[in-house]
């Protein structure tokens, strides 16, 4: 299978204070990362496609100001939340699609715990 | 309306029995993957199943998608401990596209 790294694993913030995550592919180049949200006990649910080279798109009622994402290579994107507040506290996880034949599989980071105080 | 409709929501079952988490989808899938995840932990891609029929097993897991891709079902033979955790089915409708997630199954497995 293929390696997605994520970093910081973990991470405690102030309020007010930006939080950037880091998501990497390590053996594959991903021309497309995407970005989740995960409340405890619940599912995933996506917040914005990252392209390589280009904008984001954001799904509906995330915000692009707060939510920050650059895809800067091919192997890496990123998501910074900016002054972060309590309730963005939450697992954050990245995916990666790795070309196979004829489809694309998706692997997934390890994910991010951020906790604002 | 929910796409992706995963059940059941929880299950215990006890070592050694078998079991069947079902996926169903509202609309023709391009693909379905299958993940594991331990709470507050990332997913562990499990399989990705695309054609009509498609049956694919790993270990004591078997997965399979209907002819109509519309329905996946995952099943795990002589469950163990190491089984336990979440698992969720992610709906690919277009190919190349984010995934859609069902809300998920938290399987135990007691002794």
């Amino acid at each position: 299978g293929a390696v997605v790294s994520q970093h910081p694993s973990r991470v405690i913030c102030k309020s007010g204070t930006s939080v950037k995550i880091e998501c990497r592919s390590l053996d594959f180049q991903a021309t497309t990362m995407f970005w989740y949200r995960q409340f405890p006990k619940q599912s995933l649910m996506l917040m914005a496609t990252s392209n390589e080279g280009s904008k984001a798109t954001y799904e509906q009622g995330v915000e692009k100001d707060k939510f920050l994402i650059n895809h800067a290579s091919l192997t890496l994107s990123t998501l910074t939340v900016t002054s972060a507040h309590p309730e963005d506290s939450s697992f954050y996880i990245c995916s990666a699609n790795k070309p196979g034949r004829g489809h694309y599989e998706q692997y997934f980071g390890p994910g991010t715990r951020l906790t604002v105080t | 309306s929910q796409e992706l409709e995963q059940s059941p929501q929880s299950l215990i079952v006890q070592e050694g029995k078998n079991l069947t988490i079902n996926c169903t989808s509202s609309k023709t899938l391009y693909g379905l993957y299958w993940y594991k995840q331990k709470y507050g932990e990332g997913l562990i891609f499990l399989m990705m199943l695309q054609k009509g029929g498609e049956e694919k097993s790993h270990e004591k897991i078997t997965a399979k998608l209907d002819e109509k891709k519309q329905q996946s079902s995952l099943h795990i033979t002589a469950s163990q401990p190491s089984h336990a955790g979440i698992y969720l089915c992610g709906a690919d409708f277009f190919g190349h596209t984010p995934l859609v997630f069902g809300k998920g199954t938290r399987l135990s497995v007691i002794a």
